[in-house]
């Protein structure tokens, strides 16, 4: 299985900053990779897909990219409504896989 | 508007049987893979199941397979998940998601005497 590794597990940041989360892939997935917000009680909101393409009517202050193997969401200016868990996913071969999540707090 | 509903969860004993269903609406349902995502409480989702458009093809996590069965019937939109022999590590809210982009609300299996 292609084994997906996020960091940081948790995030503190105020509102106004940039911040950056990374998903490192065990193998090659090409750019199969999407990233999930989810709230308390929700299902996951896809923000980005293909590693960079953000999802329709999701705010332009998340962007996505990749390097190789390596992923990175990014979330300029956070906002109040950005403080969430965070989950990356790979769809490139199954069994498709899952970070552990960013928990991203206020700080 | 794409909706995914599902229902079916509930509590039910080790060993025991449960068949999900998900209801879809918004889209060319046939065109579709559909997938089933699990989420444990307090933990990441895991991926389930997957079946393609004319329901043909389905692939299983290895914590699955031979227990649970995904199966769809395009006359009614709808994708199921039948579950034999139940185990307390498979307590989760159960997702059906279209592709990567559509989720539905989740519905919760608790596994447990």
């Amino acid at each position: 299985d292609i084994q997906m590794t996020q960091s940081p597990s948790t995030l503190s940041a105020s509102v106004g900053d940039t911040v950056t989360i990374t998903c490192r892939a065990s193998q090659s997935i090409s750019s199969w990779l999407a990233w999930y917000q989810q709230k308390p009680g929700k299902a996951p909101k896809l923000l980005i897909y293909k590693a960079s393409s953000l999802q329709n009517g999701v705010p332009s202050r998340f962007s996505g990219s990749e390097s190789g193997t390596e992923f990175t969401l990014t979330i300029s200016s956070l906002q109040p409504d950005d403080f969430a868990t965070y989950y990356c996913h790979q769809y490139n071969t199954y069994p498709y896989t899952f970070g552990q999540g960013t928990k991203l707090e206020i700080k | 508007e794409v909706q995914l509903v599902e229902s079916g969860g509930g509590l039910v004993q080790p060993g025991g049987s449960l068949r999900l269903s998900c209801e879809a609406s918004g889209f060319s349902f046939i065109s579709y893979w559909m997938h089933w995502v699990r989420q444990a409480p307090g933990k990441g989702p895991v991926w389930v199941s997957r079946i393609n458009g004319d329901g043909i093809s389905t692939n299983y996590a290895d914590s699955v397979k031979g227990r649970f069965t995904m199966s769809r019937d395009n006359a009614k939109n709808a994708v199921y998940l039948q579950m034999n022999s139940l185990r307390a590590e498979d307590t989760a809210v159960y997702y059906c998601t279209r592709g990567v982009d559509h989720w539905g609300q989740g519905t919760l299996v608790t596994v447990s005497s």
